[in-house]
């Protein structure tokens, strides 16, 4: 059976740090992997996607990157983190019509 | 652009009773994927129950089953017997296949629902 896993599980990082948040998928090969990010209180949105290794489309302009460099493998990143980039952070794949999620990071940008 | 709409932020509901959380969708697509994803205090996001839009039957599981208009580009989401462990945030999304193999999905604002004993 196919699983997700993201890591850092919490992060508390100084503002102008940087940062990397890593996800793996296994039991599959070549999903569709995304990054979403939820606010306190609010919904998905979606920062991230990609079809394939290095294949990356941004949905919102931002202060973080992304990077598939293996095909199961997704990150998150940023040079210098800010105060708004806090928020729950999380990994996803899809391959055919659903999409399953990793467990999720807590940043907390201080 | 595709939107997704749940007008309830919050719910509350007796236990062993029945609720039904509303979502709306806007698009110009014909086939297209509707879901409900429920996230618990854990923050672990778990499908609930998909539906294809081709179907015009109700999708169910166990509990909870969906009242799909098409028409009216309505998704709701009934939970019947609601227990204690159904308190969590709802999310409702929408996915049209893309034509270039992704799969975008786009997710309401979400529905706080708390089952009291």
């Amino acid at each position: 059976s196919q699983t997700i896993h993201q890591w850092p599980a919490t992060l508390v990082q100084p503002v102008g740090s940087p940062l990397s948040l890593e996800c793996t998928v296994e039991g599959t090969s070549n999903p569709n992997l995304y990054w979403y990010r939820q606010a306190a209180g609010r919904g998905l949105q979606l920062l991230f996607y990609s079809v394939g290794i290095g294949q990356i489309s941004s949905e919102v302009p931002q202060n973080l990157s992304a990077s598939r460099p293996q095909d199961r493998q997704f990150i998150l990143s940023s040079k210098k983190l800010l105060l708004s980039d806090s928020g729950f952070y999380l990994c996803a794949w899809a391959k055919g019509d659903t999409i399953y999620f990793g467990e999720g990071s807590w940043l907390t940008v201080v | 652009a595709q939107t997704v709409t749940q007008s309830q932020p919050e719910m509350s509901v007796q236990e062993a009773e029945t609720v039904t959380l509303s979502c709306t969708y806007d698009t110009s697509e014909n086939n297209y994927y509707l879901f409900w994803y429920k996230q618990p205090p854990s923050r672990q996001m778990i499908l609930v129950i998909r539906q294809e839009a081709y179907k015009q039957q109700n999708a169910t599981e166990n509990r909870f089953s969906v009242n799909f208009q098409k028409a009216a580009k309505s998704f709701s989401l009934k939970i019947s017997d609601s227990q204690l462990g159904d308190t969590a945030m709802y999310f409702c999304a929408f996915m049209k296949p893309q034509t270039s193999g992704t799969y975008k999905y786009i997710f309401g604002t979400g529905t706080r629902l708390k089952v009291l004993a």
